[in-house]
């Protein structure tokens, strides 16, 4: 079976640094994988996906990730953060015909 | 672009009362999904339906829920006696396709329905 390990509960960062989120996945073939985000009472926005191809992977709102096979690993990074990144982040892995995503992020954003 | 949506966004039930939970998938999709997620929990895979059947559930999706197509394009999950645990955020989902190409058999969500059992 699949699964997404996300080891970072919580994380804070200033407006304007660098961020980066890891993820790490098991899975037993090709992976599909996702990064999404949700605002406090919101759904699920999808940020980005790799299917295959180039192993870094651009999104919407500056977001891009690198999926790096030997270390199964598909962190997700945005260069300048923006107050209104702040949101709970999941890791998603396809596969089984289904979505399994992992316990997610709760980014905080401090001015 | 077209979406998933669902209705209501927000629903507040007694506790063994039932409870519908409807979704209206993108049009030209023929695999549907239900997922939860508990108040500060990950989201849980629920069942994935295709072709007037259940194709797929987790141990979560006991006797107390059902899925249901009921015409050709609302999706619909159904608790029958609600409890207080089965509060959380629903969230459906549609693909085009369950395989390859996975381009096509990305999921799309809708916003959740909020269910609150009180």
């Amino acid at each position: 079976a699949q699964s997404v390990t996300q080891p970072d509960i919580h994380i804070t960062v200033s407006e304007g640094a660098s961020l980066e989120l890891r993820c790490n996945y098991s899975y037993g073939a090709t992976p599909y994988l996702f990064w999404y985000v949700q605002s406090p009472g919101q759904g699920l926005q999808l940020l980005l996906k790799y299917f295959s191809g180039d192993t870094l992977v651009q999104g919407i709102k500056g977001f891009e990730a690198e999926f790096k096979r030997s270390q199964s690993s598909f962190n997700l990074r945005k260069p300048s953060v923006h107050w209104s990144d702040a949101a709970e982040y999941f890791c998603a892995i396809w596969g089984y015909q289904k979505v399994t995503f992992g316990t997610g992020t709760k980014l905080q954003v401090i001015p | 672009e077209p979406e998933v949506t669902q209705t209501p966004s927000h629903q507040v039930t007694q506790m063994g009362q039932e409870v519908i939970l409807r979704c209206v998938p993108i049009s030209n999709h023929l695999y549907f999904y239900w997922y939860r997620q508990i108040l500060g929990q990950k989201v849980e895979f629920l069942v994935s339906f295709y072709n007037n059947e259940i194709s797929e559930k987790s141990e979560i999706f006991d006797d107390q829920f059902s899925v249901e197509r009921p015409d050709g394009s609302n999706f619909t999950l159904k608790i029958r006696s609600t409890k207080l645990e089965d509060s959380a955020m629903y969230f459906c989902a549609s693909s085009e396709k369950r395989a390859a190409p996975p381009e096509r058999s990305e999921q799309y969500f809708g916003p959740g329905t909020r269910l609150t059992v009180t």
